[in-house]
């Protein structure tokens, strides 16, 4: 049981740049997330989804889109990348909501 | 609005004393979930604890500790003989119904560093 993956583990973008982060989870999870963390702010949420199949914006959505692929994996889209999006990203999953969430290692993204 | 303050920026103690780190949170739901989450210095966040609104009973787990007091909105994390292996950042959450549903999405604090010195 690998848990959650994140792929890459760390990127430098270009202002203007776009990339989708990669997030997948083996434990048959029906909720995932992502996250972004920076410094003295915790973590906060960009977007999640419920079940597969649905997706909702979380407290930081603008500037991104995901992508619940299928139960499996929810990928995380940036389309024009700017330097305020550079943060460590984490994506996580839990059973259900309310439940516990489990965290994937991050990605640290440098946009210049 | 829903909130989770942890006054404390940063600690530093020496091995072996106890330290707790306080969670204070805000809520209109009668029905919630509080985590503790670690975060040590190579990243990764690790679950320590979930207790539900309706379970005030403190709880135990080997040299950690938890107490949750519904009547002050807290829920305190204690150390007990803190190991260099302690320091790192340590995450309080809430997590309750979003309006019109049943999306339990986590509130973070801003995080507690502990530094334990040898």
């Amino acid at each position: 049981n690998a848990g959650v993956t994140q792929t890459p583990k760390f990127q430098v973008l270009k202002t203007g740049q776009s990339m989708t982060l990669q997030c997948a989870q083996d434990m048959n999870h029906n909720s995932m997330y992502w996250y972004r963390q920076d410094p003295g702010m915790g973590l906060r949420l960009i977007y999640y989804s419920a079940s597969e199949g649905t997706t909702d914006k979380g407290e930081v959505p603008n500037g991104y889109n995901v992508s619940r692929l299928n139960k499996r994996e929810f990928s995380l889209r940036l389309e024009s990348a700017a330097p305020s999006q550079t943060s460590v990203y984490f994506c996580a999953s839990s059973p259900w909501a309310q439940e516990t969430q489990y965290f994937g290692p991050g990605t640290r993204l440098l946009v210049l | 609005a829903q909130k989770v303050t942890q006054a404390q920026t940063e600690i530093s103690v020496v091995e072996k004393e106890d330290v707790t780190l306080d969670c204070v949170y805000e809520t209109r739901d009668t029905t919630y979930y509080l985590f503790w989450y670690k975060q040590p210095p190579s990243g990764e966040l690790v679950f320590l604890i979930r207790r539900n609104s309706f379970d005030e009973q403190n709880e135990i787990s080997g040299r950690y500790s938890w107490n949750f007091q519904k009547s002050t909105s807290s829920f305190n994390f204690t150390i007990t003989a803190s190991q260099v292996v302690d320091s790192a950042v340590y995450f309080c959450a809430l997590s309750e119904r979003s309006y019109g549903g049943s999306q339990g999405n986590l509130i973070f604090g801003k995080g507690t560093k502990l530094s334990v010195k040898p």
